[in-house]
């Protein structure tokens, strides 16, 4: 049961131009969401987070958007660079603890 | 600041051998974790440490896998004996642990890459 879905596995953009990355989740209980980013032979690494409480959470070139009501978290990469180029993932926590539950990943491609 | 090291990087065995994996995580981290990503999917957590106990191992095939961290720092995770399933890359994490609804952000190493034959 995948609780976490980013039904997107790739994703291509040029350089300069918005990146858009969609999850969406199915347990309710989930009340703080993240995304990591993750390069090849590397270990994820954290980029941005979100608290169930706000709709919208801004760093630099990152930007997530939460809408609760429909289960759908999004992240808004602008502008995309060349260096952006890696998996991302959508995490999900629920209630205050801190077991990531992980979405499938999205691999995204900033071409030149 | 080092990040978390992990050993080693890669590891081929066949089936029903067994194999051990270490993870030094970032000092000064209280809660230690290990992950197992199968090609294609998310990191699904498999152990959680808060120091040297065991916080949730719910998803941990006890059967066949176990983890230690004696001492409260350096830990080990052990498949015995290991199947074709198990090929994956084994992910380990750390956290200082904090509580009370603060951010405990998760740093990862670099993983160790298991192929079972």
């Amino acid at each position: 049961d995948q609780q976490v879905k980013q039904n997107s596995p790739s994703l291509s953009v040029q350089e300069g131009r918005i990146s858009i990355l969609n999850c969406d989740y199915t347990n309710s209980m989930f009340d703080y969401f993240l995304w990591y980013k993750k390069y090849p032979a590397e270990g994820p690494t954290f980029l941005i987070s979100i608290s169930s409480i706000k709709d919208k959470n801004e760093d630099g070139r990152f930007t997530v958007f939460l809408n609760k009501s429909a289960k759908h978290l999004s992240l808004h990469i602008v502008p995309s660079q060349p260096g952006d180029s890696a998996v991302y993932f959508c995490v999900a926590i629920t209630g205050g603890g801190n077991k990531l539950t992980f979405g499938t990943g999205t691999q995204l491609k900033v071409e030149l | 600041e080092a990040g978390v090291a992990q050993s080693p990087r890669y590891k081929i065995i066949e089936k029903r051998q067994s194999v051990a994996f270490w993870c030094n995580p970032i000092s000064g981290h209280a809660t230690l974790y290990w992950y197992q990503q199968i090609l294609g999917q998310g990191p699904k957590l498999l152990i959680q440490f808060q120091n040297n106990g065991v916080v949730d191992d719910s998803q941990l095939p006890k059967d066949r896998f176990s983890a230690e961290r004696l001492k409260g720092v350096d830990s080990t995770l052990k498949i015995q004996p290991a199947k074709l399933e198990d090929s994956a890359v084994y992910l380990c994490a750390s956290s200082l642990g904090l509580a009370g609804g603060e951010q405990d952000t998760q740093y990862f190493g670099p993983g160790t890459r298991l192929t079972v034959l």
